[in-house]
């Protein structure tokens, strides 16, 4: 049983670029959330979504940033045009349907290097 | 606005129980104690949760005290693989269902 997916797993690009961030959840969750990790600032919700429907993105940095997700087993974060400030490890997690207590499952990330 | 404060490193021999202190003094009734941990590179991963009672799994055992200020996270037998950050959280366990990440604490386990 796969757990979340995420990719790329690297990347590098430049500044100005556009980067594409993507998370397949693990099948029959029903909530999606986005984090991103910096030495500076820890791990920080971003966005989240539940059932595709996203629920509160008060986390995300600016425009620059959009996150969709077109149907359950699919999401993507991009950023448009990308800073050295983005740089960072974004996670992706899911977790089973609330309300009630639920854990959440966490990608391995995607490291984010933009010069 | 911090719910958790918790120490910022920790040090414990392999093959000691390693006792994580979670202080949460403004918990409300609605609000689950969790904990994950992260180990480096890798990403977070949930050891366990409870409401008011304690709780055991394969992984650890959670202790909160009766007024539910404070928890602790026990690991039994500690080994090298538990070297890692471990997070204290409240969460609500509906309505607002995010689950927000302080800064942790840095558990080092000595061989």
């Amino acid at each position: 049983d796969a757990g979340v997916i995420q990719s790329p797993r690297h990347e590098v690009t430049e500044m100005g670029q556009e980067v594409t961030l993507r998370c397949k959840p693990i099948s029959g969750h029903n909530s999606l959330f986005w984090y991103r990790q910096t030495m500076m600032r820890g791990l920080e919700l971003l966005i989240y979504f539940n059932n595709n429907v996203p629920i509160d993105d008060s986390g995300m940095p600016e425009d620059r940033f959009s996150a969709k997700m077109p149907n359950a087993s699919f999401s993507t974060l991009k950023i448009q045009p990308s800073e050295p400030r983005d740089s960072a490890v974004y996670f992706c997690a899911s977790s089973f349907p609330l309300p009630g207590p639920g854990e959440l499952f966490f990608g391995e990330g995607s490291r984010l290097t933009v010069l | 606005d911090a719910k958790t404060t918790q120490p910022t490193s920790m040090d414990c021999a392999e093959g000691r129980a390693a006792n994580l202190p979670c202080n949460h003094s403004t918990i409300s009734g609605n609000e689950y104690v969790y904990w994950y941990r992260q180990i480096h590179s890798q990403g977070p991963q949930y050891i366990i949760h409870g409401l008011k009672n304690n709780e055991t799994n394969e992984m650890a055992s959670l202790i909160i005290t009766e007024d539910r200020k404070s928890s602790t996270l026990i690991l039994p037998h500690a080994t090298l693989r538990d070297t890692a950050v471990y997070y204290c959280i409240v969460r609500a366990s509906f309505g607002n269902e995010k689950l927000t990440f302080g800064t942790g604490t840095r558990l080092t386990i000595i061989p």
